[in-house]
C-alpha cells in the first residue's frame, strides 16, 4: 500500500511569512495527526482529526497555527505568521479506523520547516 | 499526566554485542507501549507494541520489548547489534483509558552500532 505522502520536503521562510504543509494519508485511515518535532525532542501532538473532526488540538497554537481536514482525506498545516521558535520538523501521521488505542501510527517522511 | 523519559540520549555498541534502550514510562491508568525507530530524512516507523498479556513482545527486525509493570519500564533490547541497526529510537505510551487519547513520545535515544 502506499505510505503518508507530505510536501513540500523542506521549505526556509523568514519570520512572519505564512507556510502551508500538506498530507494525504494512506487510503481508509480514518485517524490523522500532525506532530511538531523540534530537533532533540520526540514528536509532540499539534492536532489530531477522526475522519474531517477534530478530536485533540489542544496543544496546537491557535493564535497562529490552522489545520483542516476537508472530505475526510487531505489535511493542510497552516502557519501565520512563522515564528523562529516554529523551526522543527512538521510529521502527519495517519492510522487505521475503530476505536483502538492500540492503533499504530504510520507516519510520513516530514516537511522540515526552517524559519529564518 | 503522561509522559515518557528515555533516560540515556545515546547507546554505543559493538557490532554483535546485546543492545538495550531505556524507556520508562508514566500514565494515569494502564498503558498501550510502543517502540518506533527514525532513520535520516525519514519518518518513524512502528518496531512493536505491548497490550496485553506476555510481558516480552517480539517485533520487526529482531527487536524485542520487556514490560514490567512494577518499574513502569519499557525497555528495548537486540540480541545481536548489526550495523544497519544505527538510527533514533523513540518510545511511545497511551493511556489504555483513552481510545483517541494522545501518544506521547520520548526525547529518543541514537543508537550507533561501529563495525
Amino acid at each position: 500500500e502506499a505510505g503518508v505522502a507530505q510536501s513540500p520536503r523542506y521549505k526556509i521562510i523568514e519570520k512572519r511569512q505564512s507556510v502551508a504543509f500538506w498530507c494525504n494519508p494512506i487510503s481508509g485511515h480514518a485517524t490523522l495527526y500532525w506532530y511538531q518535532q523540534i530537533l532533540g525532542q520526540g514528536p509532540k501532538l499539534l492536532i489530531q482529526f477522526q475522519n474531517n473532526g477534530v478530536v485533540d488540538d489542544s496543544q496546537l497554537p491557535k493564535d497562529r497555527f490552522s489545520a483542516e481536514r476537508l472530505k475526510g482525506v487531505d489535511s493542510t498545516l497552516k502557519i501565520q505568521p512563522a515564528k523562529l521558535e516554529d523551526s522543527a520538523v512538521y510529521l502527519c501521521a495517519s492510522s487505521a479506523p475503530g476505536p483502538s488505542g492500540a492503533n499504530v501510527l504510520t507516519f510520513g517522511a516530514g516537511s522540515r520547516l526552517t524559519v529564518l | 499526566a503522561q509522559s515518557v523519559a528515555q533516560p540515556e540520549d545515546q547507546v554505543n555498541v559493538a557490532e554483535g554485542n546485546p543492545l538495550t534502550v531505556k524507556c520508562t514510562y508514566s500514565v494515569s491508568g494502564n498503558p498501550y507501549l510502543f517502540w518506533y525507530v527514525q532513520y535520516p530524512n525519514r519518518g518513524l516507523q512502528f518496531l512493536l507494541k505491548y497490550i496485553t498479556g506476555d510481558n516480552l513482545v517480539k517485533g520487526s527486525y529482531g527487536f524485542e520489548a520487556e514490560f514490567n509493570k512494577s518499574q513502569t519500564s519499557f525497555h528495548l533490547k537486540k540480541p545481536s547489534a548489526l550495523v544497519s541497526d544505527s538510527a533514533l529510537y523513540f518510545c511511545a505510551v497511551r493511556d489504555r483509558g483513552s481510545t483517541l487519547g494522545r501518544l506521547y513520545f520520548g526525547r529518543g535515544t541514537q543508537l550507533t552500532v561501529w563495525p
